[in-house]
């Protein structure tokens, strides 16, 4: 199985501030045929369900705010918040589906306030 | 909009079983994959189980394989997950999502979630 290990597990940044979280996979998820990445990013907030906010590591979701981008490619990846706001307070998650249908998620970065 | 409304959940012993639906709305669901992902207390995402739009492909994760089984019902516009030989481990929220990539017969991504159902096995 391709191991997803997200950094930091917990990150706080002030209202207005970049916020960065990294996701690295055990292997490379980029299929060389079509140049993807099969790579998605999804934010929880609590007691909510999660959210697809990128695919193909870096496509954003239609009305995800475009403060949230991807980056990345291969076996490193980066979810950005270019200017943080308080209803981004989340558990953000990625996933990754190269090695489809075994399909697995990193462990979770807790966002919040400083 | 797009719905999703999972219903079943609830307390059951380890080695009982429960059946979970997911009641989708919205969108013309023989169209979409459809999977099973579930979240223990606290803890991070796990996907069970995928189906596809003709419930031709179907997969599981190694972790319920022979224990749970998903099918659908598009004429009701409906997914199910029969959980069979429950254990401790298996207690979590189940969530049905919809595939994002439905064009595959494959699991890719999900572009929308149920609120989920909570399972708790225990004596």
């Amino acid at each position: 199985d391709i191991v997803m290990t997200q950094s930091p597990d917990s990150l706080a940044v002030s209202l207005g501030e970049r916020a960065t979280i990294n996701c690295k996979s055990s292997q490379s998820v980029l299929y060389s045929s079509n140049n993807k990445n099969y790579l998605a990013w999804y934010q929880q907030k609590p007691g909510q369900p999660p959210k697809v906010l990128i695919y193909w590591a870096s496509t954003r979701e239609s009305g995800v705010p475009d403060r949230f981008s991807g980056s990345g490619s291969g076996t490193d990846f980066t979810l950005t918040i270019s200017s943080l706001q308080a209803e981004d307070v989340a558990v953000y998650y990625c996933q990754q589906y190269y090695s489809t249908p075994l399909l697995t998620f990193g462990g979770g970065t807790k966002v919040e306030i400083k | 909009e797009v719905q999703l409304v999972e219903s079943g959940g609830g307390l059951v012993q380890p080695g009982g079983s429960l059946r979970l639906s997911c009641a989708a709305s919205g969108f013309t669901f023989s169209s979409y994959s459809m999977n099973w992902v579930r979240q223990a207390p606290g803890k991070g995402l796990e996907w069970l189980s995928y189906i596809s739009g003709s419930s031709i492909a179907i997969y599981y994760a190694d972790s319920v394989k022979g224990r749970f089984t998903i099918s659908r019902d598009n004429a009701k516009n409906s997914l199910y997950l029969q959980m069979n030989s429950l254990r401790d481990e298996d207690t979590a929220v189940y969530y049905c999502a919809r595939d994002g990539a439905s064009y595959y017969d494959s699991p890719y991504f999900f572009d929308y979630w149920g609120q989920g159902t909570l399972v708790t096995v225990s004596s």
